[in-house]
């Protein structure tokens, strides 16, 4: 499969904290994208960077991108309850006729 | 406002009832596509569509079919359903499938069992 995997799979953390979660890709790829998702609701896209960066910034968000070892890491700061959804990661993957293809995802739970 | 609308959003059937699952979006986007997702497995592309006619499997199109005879509308159809395809199912698009236009927009989904 051409699928990605994220790393970790869960992952509990307290208000206040830090949470990184990562993600590795098989293929060429133009772009990452990450996306989140509340309990059974539709994804929300969150950052997008392109193959030729290597850190991109949205608010409390900071994505790196190493295309040498096909992985990218999703740094959330100072994270709240409300920051509680599925992450997953996304990519275009070239190889593959551009298919769009998503990772499983890390369950990210934020503790009040 | 610029969406894309699943329909229906809950939907149990019987084995080998045929159904169809709609999605509409109204951002004029040329690349649509259906996932479906299951627990520990994360999305898998169906099938996507990159413009009006043009349509090509994804990763798991196996008893699914599609259709894009308009640019807004990409129906997902079940000829005849069985429960491995209990599922949840999203429908998403995008301006192309190329480069930053790829950002996917998603539906709420559709939550089907098959009994």
């Amino acid at each position: 499969s051409q699928q990605g995997e994220e790393d970790p799979q869960a992952l509990s953390i307290q208000e206040g904290e830090n949470a990184t979660m990562n993600c590795s890709y098989k293929t060429s790829i133009n772009n990452l994208q990450w996306y989140r998702q509340n309990s059974g609701r539709g994804l929300v896209h969150l950052i997008l960077i392109r193959s030729n960066e290597r850190e991109k910034h949205s608010g409390r968000l900071r994505v790196t991108l190493d295309t040498s070892k096909k992985s990218s890491s999703l740094l959330i700061t100072a994270s709240r309850a409300a920051d509680t959804a599925s992450y997953f990661c996304a990519t275009d993957a070239i190889d593959y006729g551009q298919n769009f293809v998503f990772g499983p995802g890390t369950r990210l739970s934020v503790l009040p | 406002e610029a969406q894309v609308t699943q329909n229906p959003r809950y939907l149990i059937t019987v084995t080998g009832k045929k159904l169809t699952v709609t999605c509409s979006q109204n951002m004029n986007h040329e690349y649509m596509s259906w996932y479906r997702q299951d627990p520990g497995l994360g999305l898998r592309q169906i099938y996507y569509s990159m413009n009006v006619e043009v349509t090509d499997k994804g990763d798991v199109p196996e008893g699914y079919k599609v259709s894009r005879k308009e640019k807004r509308n990409f129906p997902l159809i079940l000829e005849s359903p069985s429960p491995n395809q209990t599922s949840l199912y999203f429908c998403a698009s995008s301006l192309s499938n190329v480069g930053a236009k790829n950002i996917q927009y998603f539906g709420a989904g559709t939550r089907l069992s098959v009994l």
